[in-house]
């Protein structure tokens, strides 16, 4: 079965410092991979995706993600953390199937100090 | 572009009364829309998926009886909480879908609609 995993529940960085979280998949065929972000309060944005190509994927507010098929991963990165991008960051796989479906990670919730 | 609204963005209302969430895509049409339920601190659970002029498809578990969604558009999505109860108490979040090519849609999610049922 289909499956998202993000092993960290909680982390914090100090502002300045940079970030990495984890995702990784269990899915049979080319996944198609999301980041989103869920401020207090707010609805989810998305951050990037990753269809095909490159590999390395650029989204928005700094983010990064980079997808490793022999890892099964497909981390998020960011190099400069702000106190802003404090939130919860969730990771997301496409069925691709006819319903179209997202599985999702539980989610990573991120503190940044001052 | 790509913006889904919701409204109301919070409701209260009295056990036993029913409650309508609608979401709309402003700037696109939206082939595929779908509603999740989140509980606090936890992910989004899919309750169901639903394409413009046909029923929705609800995962299991999920009372399609209780929670009515109607997608008579393709910019239009209605979820009905009928005969509330405090346990239907949620944030409840919409997503319109975009075909990105083939079989692949990218969601765009709305700002959640927060309901207590008292």
């Amino acid at each position: 079965a289909q499956s998202v995993t993000q092993p960290d529940i909680h982390i914090t960085v100090s502002e300045g410092a940079s970030l990495e979280l984890r995702c990784n998949y269990s899915y049979g065929a080319t996944p198609y991979l999301f980041w989103y972000v869920q401020s207090p309060g707010q609805g989810l944005q998305l951050l990037l995706k990753y269809f095909s190509g490159d590999t390395l994927v650029q989204g928005i507010k700094g983010f990064e993600a980079e997808f490793k098929r022999s890892q099964s991963s497909f981390n998020l990165r960011k190099p400069s953390v702000h106190w802003s991008d404090a939130a919860e960051y969730f990771c997301a796989v496409n069925n691709a199937g006819n319903n179209r479906k997202l599985i999702w990670g539980l989610g990573t919730s991120l503190a940044v100090n001052p | 572009g790509a913006v889904v609204s919701q409204h109301p963005s919070w409701v209260i209302c009295k056990s036993g009364t029913s409650v309508k969430i609608e979401c709309r895509s402003l700037d696109f049409q939206a082939t595929t829309m779908f509603w999740y339920r989140q509980f606090p601190k936890q992910s989004l659970m899919l309750m169901a998926t639903s394409n413009e002029g046909s029923k929705a498809t609800y995962e299991q578990g999920v009372e399609k009886d209780k929670f009515l969604i109607n997608h008579a558009s393709l910019t239009l999505s209605t979820l009905t909480v009928t005969s509330a109860h405090p346990e239907d108490s949620s944030f409840y979040i919409c997503s319109a879908g975009v075909q990105g090519g083939g079989a692949l849609d990218t969601q765009y999610f709305g700002p959640g609609t927060r309901l207590t049922v008292l």
